[in-house]
């Protein structure tokens, strides 16, 4: 079966540090790939998406960046961190048939909190 | 995509059937109805979706009426670990730029009491 995991589960960082967030899946391939954010009280925002290894859209412009450097490795970095970027990061995987693109499938998440 | 109204609270009785409603009035021919979950402080989780007809799995069923307008989700026999915001979302699924980007509303709050 399919696992994803994320880490850490939690991060507390200051204000212009660097981020790094880790996701990878396990018991499939060639998985579409894809980093939301939750902020606090508010709904899910799509933040990057992958079809395949070094590809990448970004959904929004924003002071974070992600990359693919292996089939089911998915990270989301940054290298100045601002307090707008707290919330609930959330990875998840789904197919890449079209039928299957809007079940996906969510890893635990990782808390972010930049004082 | 189509926009989805739900009820933003309901309780439901451990061992009881918990129906779920949802609107989405504006539903277009190619859009499907999917559901999804999110317990507290976990990730979201996939329950199920549909088009037209009627759908069931293992974890709950899905009733979609004749003229599409409104759904209703189906959790047979509610545990207290269904506990969760249950989201209701209008997709569609013939590519374009919507497809594989998921968009939660405020959902319904769903408590299963003992």
């Amino acid at each position: 079966s399919q696992t994803i995991h994320q880490w850490p589960a939690t991060l507390v960082q200051p204000v212009g540090s660097p981020l790094s967030l880790e996701c990878t899946v396990e018991g499939t391939s060639n998985p579409n790939l894809y980093w939301y954010r939750q902020a606090a009280g508010r709904g899910l925002q799509l933040l990057f998406y992958s079809v395949g290894i070094g590809q990448i859209s970004s959904e929004v412009p924003q002071n974070l960046s992600a990359s693919r450097p292996q089939d089911r490795q998915f990270i989301l970095s940054s290298k100045k961190l601002l307090l707008s970027d707290s919330g609930f990061y959330l990875c998840a995987w789904s197919g890449t048939g079209r039928a299957t693109y809007n079940e996906q499938f969510f890893g635990p998440g990782t808390r972010l909190t930049v004082l | 995509d189509a926009k989805t109204t739900q009820p933003p609270s309901m309780d439901c009785a451990e061992g009881r059937a918990a129906n779920l409603p949802c609107n989405h009035s504006t539903i277009s021919g190619n859009e499907y109805v999917y559901w999804y979950r999110q317990i507290h402080s976990q990730g979201p989780q996939y329950i199920i979706h549909g088009l037209k007809n009627n759908e069931t799995n293992e974890m709950a069923s899905l009733i979609i009426t004749e003229d599409r307008k409104s759904s209703t989700l189906i959790l047979p026999h509610a545990t207290l670990r269904d506990t969760a915001v249950y989201y209701c979302i209008v997709l569609t699924n013939a590519g374009g730029t919507s497809y594989g980007k998921l968009t939660f509303g405020q959902g319904t709050i769903l408590t299963v009491h003992p």
